[in-house]
């Protein structure tokens, strides 16, 4: 059964310090999408990839935020420094986006990430 | 700009049947979509309706598609505890266009 994997699944840390959340899309998808969720905001897009290539970052605070997708079975994300209002879980989604076909996205379990 | 629009909370008894409303903007929708979210997971997608249709069901699950009104539904039949989630409306345009979600309805069930 094919699923999309997050690590790590928590985090704590300090306000000031790097974060990396890594996901593993499921083979053989095309499209990878980075979501922020909050009580107060709901689910929010931050990015999404194509085919590898970065398609969209208009959800996401350039100045600290970054997304990166090395290779096919790994995208990441990146936040540095990090602040306590970047509390929340994030999502990691996949998807094969073809002409015609609905675009399903597939989640992962989410990183929930606490800067105190 | 594309909104989704959800209630956010609807409480049934065990047995009952559940409804899940849900308003979208976009006349240009194409899809249309249910995630499903328990505490601590990811969304899972329950099911999605192409926007020349009006109705789909699978199992207990009946969606039904109000395209003149812009009004999605999905019907749980027979309700069980667990079906206690947050239930997540999403539309795209396209197949290749990104998801537009609602924040999500919370359904507790109660035995």
């Amino acid at each position: 059964d094919a699923r999309v994997t997050q690590t790590p699944r928590d985090k704590v840390t300090e306000m000031g310090q790097e974060v990396t959340m890594r996901c593993q899309p499921i083979l053989g998808h095309n499209t990878v999408f980075w979501y922020r969720q909050t009580m107060k905001q709901g689910l929010e897009l931050l990015a999404y990839f194509r085919n590898r290539a970065p398609l969209d970052d208009s959800g996401m605070p350039k100045d600290r935020f970054s997304a990166e997708m090395p290779d096919a079975t790994l995208a990441t994300l990146k936040i540095q420094p990090s602040e306590p209002r970047d509390s929340a879980v994030y999502f990691c989604a996949s998807g094969l986006v073809l002409s015609g076909s609905p675009g399903t996205q597939y989640f992962g379990p989410g990183t929930r990430l606490t800067v105190l | 700009g594309e909104d989704v629009e959800q209630s956010l909370f609807l409480s049934v008894r065990e047995g009952d049947s559940s409804v899940i409303n849900c308003t979208y903007t976009d006349s240009s929708s194409t899809y249309l979509y249910w995630y499903k979210q328990e505490p601590g997971a990811g969304l899972q997608l329950l099911t999605y309706i192409f926007s020349n249709m009006d109705m789909k069901q699978d199992q207990r699950l009946t969606v039904l598609l109000n395209k003149k009104d812009k009004h999605l539904s999905l019907r749980i039949a027979d309700t069980q505890t667990g079906d206690s989630a947050i239930y997540f409306c999403a539309e795209s345009m396209t197949g290749y266009s990104t998801l537009t979600f609602g924040k999500g309805t919370m359904l507790l069930v109660s035995p």
